[in-house]
């Protein structure tokens, strides 16, 4: 069975540029979560979607946007870069309780 | 506000003790915990969970015991191996739609 797949590993973006994040999560599974990590704030939820509904969302700005498909892949959006958005974002799914993590997509803001 | 937070950020270890690595959380309306490992340039893996009707739950080599009246968490890991070096994370669900909390880390080094 496939995992959580994150679409680019890596990438660089230059401030004020706007950059799109993609998840596929396990087949069936219909809830996604992203989630920040950096060395200073650790692991930050951003936002949870089930069934291409935004379910909860963290404290973060509004230029941190997302989306969930139909067939239950999702996308995350960062507008107006800031050099404090690099980070390890991370995707998670979940059928149930437990959540299962991508490899996640290193952002470098430049 | 809501924190998990973590006793000790890293320990270190020889190789074939057994390991501890504890948590704190402060939100009472949690009733469902995870530890995750998490390895250089992977995501956070699922180690093992435990729910608040729960004290203690074992894995392979792993235990988690849960003291619901000091909100307390903890890891144990029996007979440490070297591919046990990573970041542990500590994490609670508090009933919020999808979201978990999550501890600072706990680096754990093993020596050969």
């Amino acid at each position: 069975k496939a995992g959580v797949t994150q679409t680019p590993r890596y990438l660089i973006k230059t401030r004020g540029q706007q950059v799109t994040l993609s998840c596929s999560p396990i087949s069936g599974h219909r809830s996604v979560s992203w989630y920040q990590q950096t060395p200073g704030q650790g692991l930050q939820f951003l936002f949870e979607y089930f069934s291409e509904t935004q379910r909860n969302k963290g404290n973060f700005p509004g230029r941190f946007s997302g989306r969930q498909f139909s067939n239950s892949r999702s996308e995350m959006n960062v507008s107006t870069l800031e050099l404090g958005d690099s980070a390890l974002y991370l995707c998670a799914s979940s059928l149930g309780d437990e959540a299962f993590f991508g490899q996640g997509t290193r952002l470098t803001v430049v | 506000g809501e924190s998990v937070g973590l006793h000790l950020p890293t320990l270190s270890v020889q190789e074939g003790d057994n390991s501890i690595i504890n948590c704190a959380y402060s939100n009472s309306a949690s009733d469902y915990f995870i530890w995750y490992k998490q390895e250089s340039g992977k995501g956070p893996q699922f180690i093992i969970d435990i729910r608040s009707n729960m004290d203690k739950r074992q894995g392979q080599r792993v235990t988690v015991l849960l003291n619901k009246t000091v909100k307390h968490l903890s890891l144990q890991i029996a007979a440490t191996q070297p591919g046990d070096s990573a970041v542990y994370f500590c994490a609670e669900d508090p009933n919020q739609g999808g979201k978990l909390i999550f501890g600072q880390g706990t680096e754990l080094s093993v020596k050969p």
